[in-house]
Parts: C-alpha cells; structure tokens; sequence
C-alpha cells in the first residue's frame, strides 16, 4: 500500500518568512495529492491540491509542487502571518477507483510568530 | 453543493457505556465514507471505510465497529467505551470522480 512521510514535524518561522513543508510518497500509481490545514480544535480543511499531470500549482500564498520522478511534492506558504498556525496534512490518492484510500502524512505543526 | 453533518460536537461518557456517532453527506451519492480518530498528537488514524451500504472495511482492530445502514449515513459504535476510546473522531466523504476527501465537524469524545 502507500506509505506518505511528511517533514518537518513541527516548523516555526517568524511573520513575514516562508514556510515550506515536504512530503514523499511510496505508490508510483498514486495521482492525486491534496493538502489540508487544521486549526485547533477543528476539522482538517483542503486548502490545495495538485494532479499528477502538473507540476505546480498557485493560490495566492500557497503553491504545491509535485516532482512524480522523485515522487515528492511540497507545500510553499509565502508571507506567512499568524492565522497560518495550524497543523497541516500531505496525502497521496487516487482520482479514480471505488476503494482507495487516502494515505496521510502525520501532519505539520507551523507556528508563525508575530 | 455537498455538506458532510457529523454529530454530536461534544460527548463525555463513562467507560462501559455504549457510543454511538452519525455522520450523514448530503448533495452526492454513493460516495466513500470513512472514520478517522485523532489521540494524542495530530495524527489521522483511519478506523473504518466504507464503499457502499453493509460494506464496512476495518482497518484497527478494536473496541469500535461500524455500519452505513443508507447510502449517505455512516455509523461509529461501541458497545462498551474504554478509556483508551477517548479522542477526536472524524468523518469524511470522498468524491470518487475528483478524488478530494472531506471532513465532517468532528465529535470530541472524552471517556471518564
């Protein structure tokens, strides 16, 4: 089955510095790969995804990057401010198929400090 | 558009008492559902997964089980909760023609 390790375990930065989280997964087949942020005490939300067959994706200060050779794919939060503090999720899946399931990485833990 | 309920949002219960969580999607069909459980620390554990109604996948053996006695409910259970059984409990839906899982609120169950 898949296998998804995520790192840092925890990260700080201060206001203002980019964050960059990083995740490798172990399924060649594997195409979609979402991520989530968790505020304390709250659900996991998707805050970006990206498809095998592309290389980048941006949304304001977000962005994924996916290298399917490597089979890795990072998360890039630029300008950070305060309210990016949360936990933060990777996961590997497929788009198709009745029963896969979607393999998580066990979080990040960013701390932005004012 | 399509919402995931869970509850209830809170619950402290004694150990040797039963449980009893619902989640329910509305706005798709026959989608794949699934438990999660949060303990100490942040990770995801996935309990249980389900494909279609009666057809519960466990991936944990323990104290739980589950059912998803409709197309768009899905049930945790347990007969008689243990301290261990404290955490959050998560639900989610997947679309499984995008690919993208969603979360349902969340139910913090405390056993004392």
């Amino acid at each position: 089955g898949e296998n998804v390790e995520q790192h840092p375990s925890t990260l700080s930065v201060q206001e203002g510095d980019s964050a960059v989280i990083k995740c490798t997964y172990s399924d060649s087949a594997s195409n979609y790969f979402p991520w989530y942020k968790q505020e304390l005490g709250k659900r996991p939300q998707l805050i970006i995804d990206i498809r095998s067959n592309v290389g980048e994706k941006k949304d304001q200060r977000i962005a994924v990057t996916l290298n399917k050779t490597a089979k890795h794919f990072s998360l890039h939060i630029t300008e950070t401010q305060p309210e990016d503090s949360a936990v933060y999720f990777c996961a590997a899946s497929l788009t198709a198929g009745g029963s896969y399931i979607p393999t998580f990485g066990r979080g990040t833990s960013l701390i932005v400090h004012p | 558009s399509q919402t995931i309920h869970q509850w209830p949002a809170t619950l402290v219960q004694p150990v040797g008492s039963p449980l009893s969580l619902e989640c329910t999607v509305e706005g798709t069909s026959n989608p794949n559902l699934y438990w999660y459980r949060q303990a100490a620390g942040r990770g995801l554990q996935l309990l249980f997964y389900s494909v279609g109604i009666g057809q519960i996948s466990s991936e944990v053996p323990q104290n739980l089980s589950a059912s998803r006695p409709q197309d768009r409910q899905f049930i945790l259970s347990s007969k008689k909760l243990l301290l261990s059984d404290s955490g959050f409990y998560l639900c989610a839906w997947r679309d499984r023609g995008q690919g993208k899982a969603f979360f349902g609120q969340g139910t913090r169950l405390t056993v004392v």
